[in-house]
């Protein structure tokens, strides 16, 4: 059974700061993975997304790598911003190829002005 | 391109009543799924919909249900409403058949059971 777990919970740094957050997967059989924020109540925006053969997706200020092998992900914000203040959540397929998604809690990110 | 839309924003129940939750997938998806948020935690897989059918289920009673219509927009329906169900209700879209699938989220239902 294919289980998430993304460490710190909560993080609060000050602005311009460069930070990572940490994604952790049991199954390395996966075909993708995909970051996501989500602001306080509201819905999911996708960040990024990195296929099983990629090892590294920048956006802009993003960037997130895979370590398949290892069972790890990580997303690198640089230059942090306030306006970067929001949960980030990592998400794996299960196994198989199969569109259900598997979800760490996330992690809250605070940056201070 | 509209995204994936859903409605209602917010809906307050009663214990043992019924409730139908609303999504329009975005523009050319085909496939659409649906998941429960709790406060403080990460997303739990409900069920998936694609060509009308239920494809996959996840650990959720017979009490959550759900359709999909011709046009790909999709229904979930919650009977028997316990406290325990509220939650925020995400819809995601995507499209059949690519193990490189992205999954684009709407804005979510809020639903809090009294």
């Amino acid at each position: 059974k294919q289980e998430v777990t993304q460490i710190p919970a909560a993080l609060s740094v000050p602005e311009g700061e460069n930070l990572v957050l940490n994604c952790s997967f049991t199954d390395s059989a996966i075909y993708n993975l995909q970051w996501f924020r989500q602001d306080p109540g509201k819905g999911l925006t996708s960040l990024l997304l990195i296929q099983s053969s990629q090892r590294e997706q920048t956006s802009g200020r993003l960037n997130a790598s895979l370590d398949k092998s290892s069972g790890r992900s990580t997303l690198y914000i640089a230059a942090s911003q306030p306006g970067d203040s929001a949960t980030y959540l990592c998400a794996v397929p299960t196994q198989g190829g199969s569109e259900k998604l598997v979800f760490g809690k996330g992690t809250k990110l605070t940056v201070n002005p | 391109d509209a995204g994936v839309t859903q409605s209602p924003t917010h809906l307050i129940k009663t214990r043992g009543q019924q409730v139908t939750l609303r999504c329009s997938p975005k523009s050319g998806h085909d496939t659409v799924s649906w998941y429960q948020q709790a406060l403080g935690q990460g997303p739990q897989f409900i069920f998936q919909y694609y060509e009308e059918e239920e494809r996959q289920r996840g650990n959720f009673p017979d009490r959550f249900s759900g359709h999909q219509f011709p046009n790909y927009s999709s229904e979930l329906n919650v009977n028997a409403l316990l406290l325990g169900d509220s939650a925020l209700y995400l819809c995601a879209s995507s499209l059949a058949g690519r193990s490189y699938n992205e999954q684009f989220f709407g804005p979510g239902t809020r639903l809090t059971v009294l």
